[in-house]
C-alpha cells in the first residue's frame, strides 16, 4: 500500500488477556519501529527493526511486551497479560533505511478494561 | 540519556499571529532533527527535517525551523498561523551517526488557533 498500515485500528480487551497488533510497513522499507502514545504523553520508543540485524528492544517496558518481524516486512507487537496501564495508541512506522525519514501509520488504539 | 524537551505544552493563538515552538535536546554528537505534526484524527506527518547544511530549514505549509547547535535547539516557527494549523506538534531527535534509527520525541505541544 501507499502508507504504513496497522490493524486493528481499535481494540478493547479485558485485563489479563493477550493482544496482537499488526503492522504492514511501506513496501521496500527496511526499517520498522514501534512507538506508544499514552494520553497526555509523548511518543515512547518501544522497538526498532533494521533489516536482518538484531532488533533494538531497549524501549520495551516489560517482558510482557514482544515483537517480531517476519520476512523483513510485516511486524506483530504482542502484549501478554494486558494491564490497564497498557491502554494507549500503538504506532508503527517505517523508513527506507535507518537514516531516512520515518513514516507513521495511523495507530492501533488499545483499551484495557 | 538522550532527551528532547518542548517548553510549551499548550499554545493558544489567534489567526495571523506568529508562532514559535521551542525544542531543546540533550546530546552532544551529530543529530538529525525533525518536527512532526498530528492533526486531529490523523496520523503523524513530517513537517520538516534537518540533517546537515543550512541550519534554517523550510517545511510544508509555511513552517520553518532553525537549528542552533550552540543552544541545542530546533525551534519551529510560522509567521502567520491559520485555523487549520490546530494540531499537536512533536519535536524529535535521532543520532546522526551510526546505524541506530531510534527517534526520541518530545512531549508534544498542542496548538489551538482561534478563528
Amino acid at each position: 500500500g501507499a502508507g504504513v498500515s496497522q490493524s486493528p485500528s481499535n481494540k478493547v480487551t479485558e485485563k489479563g488477556k493477550d493482544v496482537e497488533l499488526r503492522c504492514d510497513p511501506i513496501s521496500g522499507h527496511t526499517a520498522l519501529y514501534w512507538y506508544r502514545q499514552s494520553l497526555g504523553q509523548g511518543l515512547e520508543f518501544l522497538i526498532y527493526f533494521q533489516g536482518n540485524s538484531a532488533p533494538d528492544k531497549s524501549g520495551l517496558p516489560s517482558d510482557r511486551f514482544s515483537a517480531e518481524r517476519t520476512g523483513g516486512s510485516v511486524s506483530t507487537l504482542t502484549i501478554q497479560r494486558t494491564q490497564q496501564e497498557d491502554s494507549a495508541v500503538y504506532l508503527c512506522a517505517s523508513s527506507f533505511n535507518s537514516g531516512n525519514t520515518i513514516y507513521f501509520g495511523e495507530g492501533s488504539w488499545l483499551t484495557v478494561v | 540519556a538522550q532527551s528532547v524537551s518542548q517548553h510549551n505544552h499548550h499554545v493558544i493563538l489567534s489567526e495571523a499571529a506568529s508562532l514559535e515552538l521551542g525544542c531543546n535536546y540533550s546530546y552532544g554528537g551529530t543529530v538529525n532533527l525533525f518536527w512532526y505534526v498530528q492533526y486531529p484524527g490523523q496520523h503523524l506527518q513530517l513537517l520538516l527535517k534537518y540533517f546537515s547544511g543550512d541550519p534554517l530549514v523550510k517545511g510544508i505549509k509555511g513552517f520553518e525551523a532553525e537549528f542552533i547547535k550552540s543552544k541545542f535547539s530546533f525551534n519551529l516557527r510560522k509567521p502567520s498561523v491559520q485555523w487549520s494549523d490546530t494540531a499537536e506538534y512533536f519535536c524529535a531527535v535521532k543520532h546522526g551517526s551510526g546505524n541506530t534509527g531510534k527517534l526520541i520525541f518530545g512531549q508534544g505541544t498542542t496548538l489551538q488557533v482561534k478563528p
